[in-house]
């Protein structure tokens, strides 16, 4: 059984960099169909697509958040690392990782299963 | 770019059909998926690739499409099945991940 478990700071001033960290159980990295996304969820919002990457380490980030963004993985750790600069109170929310299947690359993209997510507040 | 629209709420009776659609131009090329929210939750798929239903979902849940739309249909509503319902989708064109914003299911 695969789970996922997010874990970072709670509490992030404005203008610093967040790091989330994702880390994968039941599962290697290294296996050829896991993939790993980032998604997240201001308060009483909606869900937002954030990045992810593939088993073969190909990255993809959504165009509204792509300049201040970085994925990358650590097989030996079994973890996903999320970077994201300069954070604004808009960016207060809850951030959860998710298993991705990819297989069949972009035509077939879900998330299954989902870490309980991580609540990040962004205020000075 | 594209997007996904959803009716923000549904309100059903307990036993009644409740449908949720989710609009868009992706949807013809991409495949639609749905998740389910309980408050305070993580999201939990209910449906991959338009209809197919994962293990352990209930079978009162189903999926179909039609061109734009795809809808997620639940038969004989129970009270747990309260919740925000998120459907999802890929644009091609980025390519890049699509959530629509939402339906929340009300059990009157």
């Amino acid at each position: 059984q695969v789970t996922l478990k997010e874990s970072g700071p709670v509490l992030v001033e404005p203008t610093e960099t967040l790091t989330l960290t994702c880390t994968v159980s039941g599962v290697s990295l290294t296996y050829a169909r896991m993939g790993v996304s980032w998604i997240r969820q201001p308060p009483g919002k909606a869900l937002e697509w954030v990045a992810h990457i593939f088993s073969n380490d190909e990255e993809s980030y959504s165009p509204s958040l792509k300049n201040r963004l970085t994925i990358s993985k650590d097989t030996s750790k079994s973890q996903v690392v999320l970077t994201m600069t300069n954070m604004d109170p808009a960016d207060t929310g809850t951030y959860y990782c998710a298993q991705i299947d990819d297989t069949s690359g972009w035509s077939e993209v879900w998330f299954d299963p989902w870490g309980q997510g991580t609540l990040v507040t962004v205020s000075s | 770019s594209y997007e996904l629209t959803q009716p923000p709420s549904v309100s059903v009776s307990p036993g009644q059909t409740a449908k949720i659609t989710c609009s868009g131009d992706a949807l013809p090329k991409q495949y639609g998926y749905w998740y389910q929210q309980k408050p305070g939750q993580a999201p939990v798929l209910v449906i991959y690739k338009d209809s197919e239903r994962p293990s352990g979902i209930p079978e009162r849940f189903s999926g179909s499409s039609s061109g734009t739309t795809v809808t997620l249909t639940i038969s004989g509503v129970q009270a747990e099945d309260e919740a925000d319902y998120y459907c999802q989708s890929v644009d091609s064109s980025g390519p890049y991940v699509l959530f629509g914003g939402g339906t929340k299911l009300t059990v009157l």
